[in-house]
């Protein structure tokens, strides 16, 4: 059965770095996401992008942010200077045209220092 | 916009016993889908069961089942015969109609621990 998936599954960097967080989605989805759960709180949505361009963005999602699916199969959400805050699990989701489920990645686990 | 509150932040149930995991949310829409996402110990976000509003029919998927009242913005989660393996932190999620926006706004999520 098709999935997402996600690269890399941990990650640690210092405060200040560019990271990039990769994942692709299931093949013939259109729609994608990206959520992020700080340990021990809900899952906050980020960012959505439809037709290679974003749809909606969260608060959170600021200029710091930005999104880019630069090959057809890969999208990626990159952190510009990271912050300690910006520690978080970050989870990948893809939805197919025509249904409403979100599927999900394995998430990676960002750990700013 | 949709918040979605789980007033149960843990619960623990006896292997093959029944557990029920409450859900409210508060929306101006008519037309929405509502989700149970299970997240394991992996951390993986895992579709557990849908509903879409319009449907008065409670949705079920083997061992669990909903109970949407719509009127009462409620959509609570049952876990039946439970297992061991069904120990995990479990999403409360909603989803509004509406074209080309289709982002979940979760829940605090409920932890589940299934006791042998």
């Amino acid at each position: 059965e098709p999935e997402v998936t996600q690269t890399p599954s941990h990650q640690v960097t210092q405060m200040g770095q560019e990271v990039i967080l990769r994942c692709v989605p299931i093949s013939n989805h259109l729609y994608f996401y990206w959520y992020r759960q700080i340990l021990g709180q809900k899952v906050e949505f980020l960012v959505s992008f439809y037709n290679n361009e974003i749809s909606e963005k969260s608060e959170i999602f600021d200029d710091q942010f930005s999104v880019e699916r630069p090959d057809g199969s890969n999208f990626t959400l990159k952190i510009r200077s990271t912050k300690l805050e910006d520690s978080a699990m970050y989870f990948c989701a893809s939805k197919p045209a025509g249904e409403e489920t979100q599927y999900f990645g394995p998430g990676t686990r960002l750990l700013v220092l | 916009a949709q918040t979605v509150t789980q007033s149960q932040p843990e619960m623990s149930v006896q292997e093959a016993e029944t557990v029920t995991l409450s859900c409210t949310y508060d929306t101006s829409e008519n037309n929405y889908y509502l989700f149970w996402y299970k997240q394991p110990p992996s951390r993986q976000m895992i579709l557990v069961i849908r509903q879409e509003a319009y449907k008065q029919q409670n949705a079920t998927e083997n061992r669990f089942s909903v109970n949407f009242q719509k009127a009462a913005k409620s959509f609570s989660l049952k876990i039946s015969d439970s297992q061991l393996g069904d120990t995990a932190m479990y999403f409360c999620a909603f989803m509004k109609y509406s074209y080309n926006d289709y982002k979940l706004s979760f829940g605090a999520g409920t932890t589940v621990t299934v006791r042998a």
